[in-house]
């Protein structure tokens, strides 16, 4: 079966500085892993994706995700964090289907930016 | 402008009546899903489709129903059934590999 695990439920930073934020996922074989954000009261919107080749994965405003095989990780980072960037963010795996994909969350990082 | 549109944004229900919710996308996916968002909890799916007149029960799809008519619409009936119906709601399509989310529909029941 897969699972996601998403170690921090909430990640309080200060403007302009570094963030990281980490998941972990268990699964018997080869996934596509993706990186979502939810502003409060919205819908999912993806940051960024890994489906295969390079392990350093760069999304939208900033972000980056590296996939380690080894440690089953994939973590996110931003070198320097806005306010604007508070927000919850979601970890996900999905098995990679020829024609349908079943996802699977983690249970979300608040990130707090604060001034 | 492509999308999914999830309706109503906020629904208030009595306790014991039957609700559905409405998703709509005209992305032309065939795979379409729901998920229950409560706090702490990330994502939890109730029933999937992957394509029209098929669905399945997702992981907690107790007090849940679902219909896939058209390719583009996958409502969902919350039951009385349901014992804790209180939460937002996710619909979500995909083809390939990257799943799209409305905007939610946050339902109270009073």
């Amino acid at each position: 079966a897969q699972s996601v695990t998403q170690l921090d439920s909430q990640v309080p930073v200060f403007e302009e500085a570094p963030v990281e934020l980490r998941c972990n996922y268990s699964s018997s074989v080869s996934v596509y892993l993706f990186w979502y954000v939810q502003y409060p009261n919205q819908g999912l919107q993806l940051l960024l994706k890994y489906l295969s080749g390079s392990t350093l994965v760069k999304g939208i405003n900033g972000f980056e995700a590296e996939f380690n095989k080894s440690q089953t990780s994939f973590h996110l980072r931003k070198p320097s964090v806005h306010i604007s960037d508070t927000a919850e963010y979601f970890c996900a795996v999905s098995l990679g289907g020829v024609n349908f994909n079943k996802f699977y969350f983690g249970s979300g990082t608040k990130l707090n930016v604060k001034p | 402008d492509g999308g999914i549109t999830q309706s109503p944004k906020y629904l208030f229900r009595k306790e014991g009546q039957n609700v559905t919710l409405s998703c709509e996308q005209n992305l032309n996916h065939d795979a379409m899903y729901w998920y229950r968002q409560d706090p702490g909890q990330g994502l939890r799916l109730i029933y999937y489709s992957q394509i029209v007149n098929d669905f399945q029960k997702g992981d907690i799809a107790e007090g849940y129903s679902v219909s896939r008519e058209k390719k583009e619409s996958f409502p969902l009936t919350v039951t009385s059934a349901q014992k804790n119906p209180t939460a937002f709601y996710l619909c979500a399509s995909s083809q390939n590999t990257e799943a799209f989310f409305g905007q939610g529909t946050r339902l109270t029941v009073v």
